[in-house]
């Protein structure tokens, strides 16, 4: 009964593919996030939803889209993947948008080739 | 625009010891302030989360305390164990004009509990 569960856990795939990765909480949490943590392990938002709308979108790649089929889950697939897109990519929620704790998921390793 | 900066980077210190790890941020403007620990490979976990108008949290071993009118928080870590050897990382959550809140993270303090 993992609070913030991601899968895959790992992702090893050649550039211009394309891959998901899927998250679901059991929290009861309204807002939900995706971060990418760099090789240099520095977090930076990517996305975040908050009860299914999207509220938070930094200057991703329009390559990357977030989809939240309900406000438990939020989906992150990537198109045409490359070489810089090789990361870990983490899932998070809080109860709100504004003074909840952070809960994070295991991470996705992604490697591309 | 936040910048959260942690120093030292890396610290090694000998089983036992009481230690200081520190969080200095830009903008004291913040919601709340957040403690977590990476162990190598594994995702984040909450430590301590503190709001705006508290000034400290306790946990067990560990004390967080933020004086948002200097931009700095400190966790504290009595008589550290080698379990305690991971990454910390401390968050603030503040937010703009447009009402949109984010946590900003700062780059971490890798942490080496010597047996």
């Amino acid at each position: 009964d993992t609070a913030v569960s991601q899968t895959p856990k790992y992702l090893v795939t050649q550039m211009g593919n394309d891959k998901s990765i899927k998250c679901e909480q059991n929290l009861g949490h309204d807002t939900m996030y995706w971060y990418k943590q760099d090789s240099k392990k520095f977090l930076k938002i990517m996305f975040s939803y908050n009860n299914k709308e999207l509220i938070i979108n930094e200057t991703v790649p329009n390559r990357f889209s977030p989809k939240s089929p309900d406000k438990a889950h939020l989906n992150l697939h990537i198109n045409s993947l490359e070489l810089g897109d090789s990361a870990v990519y983490f899932c998070a929620s809080s109860q709100n948008r504004v003074t909840g704790e952070l809960f994070f998921g295991e991470g996705s390793r992604l490697t591309v080739l | 625009k936040q910048e959260v900066t942690q120093i030292p980077a890396a610290l090694s210190v000998p089983e036992g010891e009481n230690l200081v790890l520190n969080c200095s941020f830009t903008d004291s403007a913040i919601y709340n302030l957040q403690w977590f620990r990476q162990d190598p490979g594994k995702g984040l976990t909450s430590l301590l989360l503190i709001q705006s108008s508290q000034r400290e949290q306790t946990s067990g071993r560990l004390n967080a305390s933020l004086d948002k009118s200097s931009g700095r928080s400190t966790l504290y870590i009595a008589a550290s164990q080698p379990g305690d050897s991971a990454t910390y990382l401390c968050a603030v959550r503040d937010g703009d004009a447009s009402g949109t809140y984010k946590y900003i993270f700062g780059t971490g303090t890798r942490l080496k509990v010597l047996a």
